[in-house]
């Protein structure tokens, strides 16, 4: 079974800083995914960033930045120049070789100007 | 990337009524995927859609309940049946395919208020 885990509800960020939304991981598969989603207040889910198992470098697109650290099954995503667009939910997500995805229970990010 | 639509966007139905929500793909896809994203929690997989043959269920859903139709590999259905407001969610369609195997994208969602 996998299990995502992000213990972080909400987080603050000023205008223009940089944010850290952690998220930890457990699985059994070898070759697996991890995603990155915005989910903003219309409820569509906007895909980010997409890390898979066997990449040796970490993937980034844009502001945004995944730092994977596979020996303590972490997948942290980084924003920078944080934007006030980027007020949204944030969820963390798991893909197996069944090609499902397991979500984490995301994390609200406002941001301030 | 493929482009996914939904329909309905929004709905309000009656409890005891049927809903049944449309997914439409731009390509053939291998997977598809619906999800349900009850208030203020995360998503949770209902069942795969998977044409030529019948939708696999996860845990806690139930084909009488959530019955899915896939006639081909651009398009599916979702059906939410004899709805009480505990069904009051968005729902997702998503698609995988190993084109896409570095992105698993979604549909815009259907959100349902039952009353």
């Amino acid at each position: 079974a996998q299990k995502i885990t992000q213990t972080q509800p909400g987080m603050f960020v000023q205008e223009k800083e940089a944010v850290t939304l952690d998220c930890t991981y457990d699985t059994s598969d070898q070759s697996y995914g991890l995603f990155w989603y915005k989910q903003p207040s219309s409820g569509e889910m906007i895909f980010l960033i997409y890390q898979g198992s066997y990449d040796e470098q970490n993937a980034t697109e844009g502001r945004y930045s995944l730092n994977f650290q596979k020996a303590r099954k972490s997948a942290n995503l980084v924003i920078s120049a944080s934007q006030l667009g980027d007020s949204a939910m944030y969820f963390c997500a798991m893909r197996g070789s069944d090609y499902k995805l397991s979500f984490g229970a995301g994390t609200t990010v406002t941001v301030r100007a | 990337s493929a482009v996914i639509s939904q329909k309905p966007s929004r709905d309000i139905c009656q409890r005891g009524t049927s809903l049944t929500i449309q997914c439409q793909v731009d390509s053939q896809v291998t997977m598809m995927f619906w999800y349900r994203q009850q208030p203020g929690q995360s998503l949770t997989l209902i069942a795969t859609a998977n044409q030529g043959s019948e939708a696999t269920y996860e845990s806690g859903f139930v084909i009488d309940k959530f019955p899915i139709s896939r006639p081909n590999l651009t398009f599916s259905t979702l059906t939410v049946s004899n709805m009480s407001p505990e069904d009051s969610s968005i729902y997702l369609c998503s698609v995988g395919t190993r084109i896409f195997r570095d992105t698993q994208y979604f549909g815009p969602g259907t959100r349902l208020t039952v009353l």
